[in-house]
């Protein structure tokens, strides 16, 4: 079965403070990739990243990063430093053969000034 | 430049009356999706064509429908509408075929539909 888990329903932190999203999936393909998205309050779903199951190499872009770990099945993101614009629900999201796109349930980050 | 556009932003019908969303592209995608999305939850896919093969989610309603015309127009069609089907309506496009390619997808701003 292939499913996304994002156990933190909402999050809540002060500005500049640093903030880790988890996202646990489950596939039982040996190829797939792992996504992050935005969803600001104006709606559209932005496009963050898009990682492979064969790059484990993490990521860093400006103040946002990506550990992707396979023992593990976990694809977290964390933004450094963070700000007021970062408030949004982030979505984390699988894609294998098996299956379309599945979205996990979303994280609800609120950035306090 | 608006990449994936959907009009209108905000769409109120009745309760049984037929309506129509629409949803246009600039970046000749070949594959477009239509989600569904309900308040606090995570999108939902109703379906999708690559190029002019449609593909319907086995859960997705009858109620729902598609077109689409060519490359650049895809609308998603309710035809009786219940209060059940208040939603965002998400359309996104990408450039491969969801069985080979899965290709980055690039949402719309979506579409509020209220249903009185």
């Amino acid at each position: 079965a292939q499913k996304v888990t994002q156990a933190q329903t909402e999050i809540s932190v002060v500005e500049k403070e640093d903030v880790t999203l988890d996202c646990v999936y489950e596939t039982r393909d040996t190829t797939y990739y792992l996504f992050w998205y935005k969803q600001p309050p104006s709606g559209e779903l932005v496009f963050l990243i898009r990682r492979n199951s064969f790059d484990e190499q993490n990521e860093i872009s400006g103040r946002y990063s990506w550990n992707f770990q396979k023992s593990t099945s976990s694809f977290n993101f964390t933004i450094t430093a963070s700000q007021v614009v970062d408030s949004a629900v982030y979505f984390c999201a699988l894609y294998s053969s098996a299956s379309k796109i599945i979205f996990g349930s979303g994280t609800r980050l609120s950035i306090r000034p | 430049d608006a990449m994936v556009i959907q009009n209108p932003r905000y769409q109120v019908t009745q309760f049984g009356k037929p309506v129509t969303l629409s949803c246009s592209q600039t970046l000749n995608h070949n594959v477009m999706y239509w989600y569904q999305q309900k308040s606090s939850q995570a999108p939902k896919l109703l379906f999708h064509y690559y190029d002019k093969d449609f593909n319907n989610e086995a859960d997705t309603p009858d109620n729902f429908q598609s077109r689409r015309p060519n490359t650049s127009f895809c609308f998603l069609d309710t035809r009786s509408p219940g209060l059940g089907d208040a939603a965002m309506y998400l359309c996104a496009t990408s450039g491969g075929s969801l069985a080979v390619n899965p290709d980055t997808q690039y949402f719309g701003p979506g579409t509020r539909l209220t249903v009185l």
